[in-house]
Formats: C-alpha cells, sequence, structure tokens
C-alpha cells in the first residue's frame, strides 16, 4: 500500500517569512495529493491540491509542487501570517483494499512567530 | 449542507465502559472513514465503508473496536470495554464517488477514558 513520509515534523517562522513543507510517497501510480490543514481543537480541512497532470498549482499566498519521478511534492506558503499556524497533513492517493484511498502524513505543526 | 456531523463532540468515560461515536455523512456520499488521532500516531484509520459495506478494517486496533452502518445517513463507532489508551480525537470523514477525491471531516469527539 502507499506510504506518506512527511517533513519537518514542527516548523517555527517569522511572520512575513515563507515556510516549506515536504511529502514523499511510495506508490507511483498515486495520481492525487491534497494538502490540510487542522487548526488547534478543530478538524482537518482541505486547503490546496493537486493532481499528477499537474506540476505546480497556486492559491493565493499558498503553492503546492509535484515531482512524480522523484516522487515528492510540496507545499509553500508565502508572506506567512500569525493565522497559518496549525498542523499541516499531506496526503496521497493511493490503493488500498480493492480501492484508491488517501494515506495521510504525520504532519507539521507550523508556528508563525509575529 | 450541514457537513459531517459527530456527536457527542466530548466523551469522558470511566475504564470498562462502553462508549458510542456516531457520525451522519454528507447525503449523498458513499464512502465513510473514521480515524483515530493522536500526538504520537498522527490519523490512523481504523474502518471505512463504501455504500453501506465495510470494506477494510485492517485498522481496527482490537476486538474491542467494532463499527457499523445500518444505513447510508448514520454510522457508529462502538468501544467495549474502553480503555485508557484508548483517549484520542475519532474523526469521522465522507467522500463522494470515484471522481470526488477530497474528503470532508467531521469535527470529532474528543474521548477521554480515566
Amino acid at each position: 500500500g502507499e506510504n506518506v513520509e512527511q517533513h519537518p515534523s514542527t516548523l517555527s517562522v517569522q511572520e512575513g517569512d515563507s515556510a516549506v513543507i515536504k511529502c514523499t510517497y511510495s506508490d507511483s501510480a498515486s495520481n492525487y495529493f491534497p494538502w490540510y490543514k487542522q487548526e488547534l481543537g478543530k478538524r482537518p480541512q482541505l486547503i490546496i491540491d493537486i493532481r499528477s497532470n499537474v506540476g505546480e498549482k497556486k492559491d493565493q499566498r499558498i503553492a503546492v509542487t509535484l515531482n512524480k519521478t522523484a516522487k515528492h511534492f510540496s507545499l509553500h506558503i508565502t508572506e506567512t501570517q500569525p493565522e497559518d499556524s496549525a498542523v499541516y497533513f499531506c496526503a496521497a492517493k493511493g490503493y488500498r483494499a480493492g480501492s484508491y484511498q488517501l494515506t495521510f502524513g504525520k504532519g507539521t505543526k507550523l508556528s508563525v512567530i509575529p | 449542507d450541514a457537513g459531517v456531523i459527530q456527536s457527542p463532540r466530548h466523551e469522558v468515560t470511566e475504564m470498562g465502559q462502553e462508549v458510542t461515536l456516531r457520525c451522519k455523512p454528507i447525503s449523498g456520499h458513499d464512502y465513510l472513514f473514521w480515524y483515530r488521532q493522536t500526538m504520537m500516531r498522527g490519523l490512523e484509520l481504523l474502518i471505512y465503508f463504501n455504500n453501506n459495506v465495510p470494506i477494510d478494517d485492517s485498522g481496527m486496533p482490537e476486538d474491542r473496536f467494532s463499527a457499523k452502518m445500518p444505513n447510508a445517513s448514520f454510522s457508529t463507532l462502538k468501544i467495549q470495554p474502553s480503555e485508557p489508551r484508548d483517549s484520542a480525537v475519532y474523526f469521522c470523514a465522507t467522500r463522494g464517488g470515484s471522481r470526488e477525491d477530497g474528503y470532508t471531516f467531521g469535527s470529532g469527539t474528543r474521548l477521554t477514558v480515566v
């Protein structure tokens, strides 16, 4: 089945700086890579996703890049703000028990220091 | 749509007691997933259903855990008997058919077993 590794586990940046979170996956057949943001005490929420036929996708201050050859994808947050502080999870859609399902990374706790 | 609805939001119970967590999926979403989240293990998939049928329960930690989905509008996760190590946040998530890749999470149930 799919295996997703996420780094770093914690990340602290100064407000206004950029933050980068990286994930690798094992199943070359995986074709969908979402990112979820989980604020303290709340549910994970989808913030951006990318499919395997695209190399990069942007939405305002966040962007995702995908390198299918190397089997890794990254989340980039520019001009970070205190409200970006949260745990971020990457995921890959891989084959499991007869259908394609998401496998999640362990999460990155991002702290933006004002 | 009210989204994925979980109840209760918080549950405190004594060791040995039975605990039942509930989930109402988004109407029309035919996949339902139960996750457990802890600091140590992150998001763990316990079991998932497709069209009310359990597909993969390999993540269920032991026989004390059971899950049902009697109809398209309702699912339960039961722990009997509960133990302190079951303390975690339990999330229910759903998604639509094969073209719908993203998961929508419920607000979660924070379970504390004392």
